[in-house]
């Protein structure tokens, strides 16, 4: 147990739909990182929140949205979901994002059908 | 910008026999490295790091990397293969964006270990 912990593992839904992954950082982390990670783009840097703010963006579509609450959980909202937004959502933390590294969930995988 | 390149999507190795799995970096600045290991339906997991100071870095199950500067290379190697050794292996290069350190993984590399 990473001490990240991420839900549901596991999502089937429509396209059109919208869904919400939920992750809990490690004890003590204040910053959570959003990944997708497919076979055709590999692990793609979605977005970073630093305790409850955005810090850095990465390559996320206009139709994803994330937050993190003031208790430092984090969720990830897809909406208007198309096949290809089906892949695996990571959700990492760390202390600071700085040198330590990343502590990575178990992820959502996400189905659209 | 960076950017990560490792060689080879799937390495096959006996049991016994040395790992080498191998990353190549770019960065505009002094890189953090970072290596992680993903078993089937798991997230990613630190093997090891390079930071600052000592270029060869160990780190869990045995695996060891060698930043060189030179080469802007950070390949990954443990001496002998164990079965459990078989996953998928991420290489990552850290920089500095906007305040905070946001790592580009590399396209992954398929250990295979062969009885």
């Amino acid at each position: 147990d990473s001490g990240v912990t991420q839900t549901p593992k596991h999502l089937i839904t429509a396209t059109g739909q919208r869904v919400t992954l939920r992750c809990s950082p490690r004890s003590g982390d204040l910053s959570v990182y959003w990944y997708q990670q497919s076979l055709d783009q590999g692990l793609q840097f979605l977005i970073q929140y630093y305790n409850g703010e955005e810090r850095a963006k990465g390559n996320i579509l206009e139709r994803f949205s994330a937050q993190q609450f003031p208790d430092l959980h984090s969720e990830l909202n897809l909406s208007s979901l198309e096949l290809g937004d089906s892949a695996l959502y990571f959700c990492a933390s760390s202390a600071d994002g700085s040198t330590y590294g990343y502590t990575f969930g178990s992820g959502t995988r996400l189905t659209v059908v | 910008a960076q950017s990560v390149t490792q060689l080879g999507s799937h390495v096959s190795v006996s049991e016994g026999a040395l790992v080498l799995l191998r990353c190549n970096y770019s960065s505009s600045v002094p890189p953090y490295l970072f290596w992680y290991v993903q078993y089937p339906n798991q997230g990613l997991q630190l093997l090891l790091k390079y930071t600052t100071g000592a270029t060869l870095v160990k780190g869990i199950n045995g695996f060891e990397a060698e930043f060189k500067k030179s080469e802007t290379s950070f390949h990954l190697t443990k001496p002998s293969a164990h079965m459990s050794d078989a996953a998928e292996y991420f290489c990552a290069v850290s920089d500095h964006t906007g305040g905070s350190y946001i790592p580009t993984f590399g396209r992954g590399t398929s250990l295979i270990v062969h009885p």
